[in-house]
């Protein structure tokens, strides 16, 4: 079975550009994640996807959004790039608890360097 | 809102020594994780905890869950090089909002 897919593995943007990152969740899950690894900082929680709909959103500015498509791959957008925003980008996916137990598995992430 | 704890940070053993790592979380959740992450890699899933009392257990690693003291342990038995990566524990709050607080991670070398 094929795990959690992102793209791209790497992306070289500069400040006031935007990115666009893509996930691609297990075959059968219907949520997907969105956090953000930036060094110093840990893991925090960005967005929650489930079913086309955003569920949950942590504390980010609104220049970060997504959406999630009814394949149930999702996009993560960052506009207005900042030096800041340089990350490991890591997507999840699960399903939920009335379809399973809620576990979620990561992609391999998408590394964003802003210069 | 949830706060998640994870003591020590850093963790250098030597091969065959037992270790544990501790989880403290600061408010109910129904739900705690335990993931891998080797360096520049993804994070891998290790062990899923959903009542007071539960414990697994793969290989030489062992988690469990105590939901009163709101404490997870993770302990390392006769630990072997291959063990070396940070390990996570991640609580979600309960609710069902399914976002998961993550601990700052604990690094652990093993040394031979």
């Amino acid at each position: 079975e094929a795990g959690v897919t992102q793209s791209p593995t790497h992306l070289i943007k500069t400040r006031g550009q935007q990115a666009t990152l893509r996930c691609s969740p297990i075959s059968g899950h219907t949520s997907v994640y969105w956090y953000q690894q930036a060094l110093g900082l840990g893991l925090q929680f960005l967005l929650w996807y489930d079913e086309g709909e955003e569920r949950n959103r942590g504390n980010f500015p609104p220049r970060f959004s997504g959406r999630q498509f009814p394949n149930y791959s999702s996009e993560l957008n960052v506009n207005a790039l900042e030096l800041e925003d340089s990350a490991l980008y890591l997507c999840a996916s699960s399903l939920l608890w009335d379809r399973g137990v809620p576990e979620q598995f990561f992609g391999p992430g998408t590394r964003l360097t802003v210069l | 809102e949830l706060k998640v704890e994870q003591n020590p940070l850093f963790l250098s053993m030597q091969e065959g020594k037992n270790y544990t790592i501790y989880c403290n979380y600061s408010t109910t959740s129904d739900r705690l994780y335990w993931y891998r992450q080797d360096p520049g890699k993804s994070l891998e899933s290790l062990f899923v905890l959903l009542s007071n009392g539960a414990v697994k257990q793969e290989g030489r690693l062992m988690a469990s869950l105590d939901t009163k003291a709101r404490l997870s342990t993770l302990h390392i038995t006769a630990a072997v090089h291959d063990l070396s990566a940070t390990y996570f524990c991640a609580v979600a709050q309960q609710g069902g909002s399914e976002k998961l607080v993550f601990g700052k991670g604990t690094k652990l070398t093993v040394n031979p």
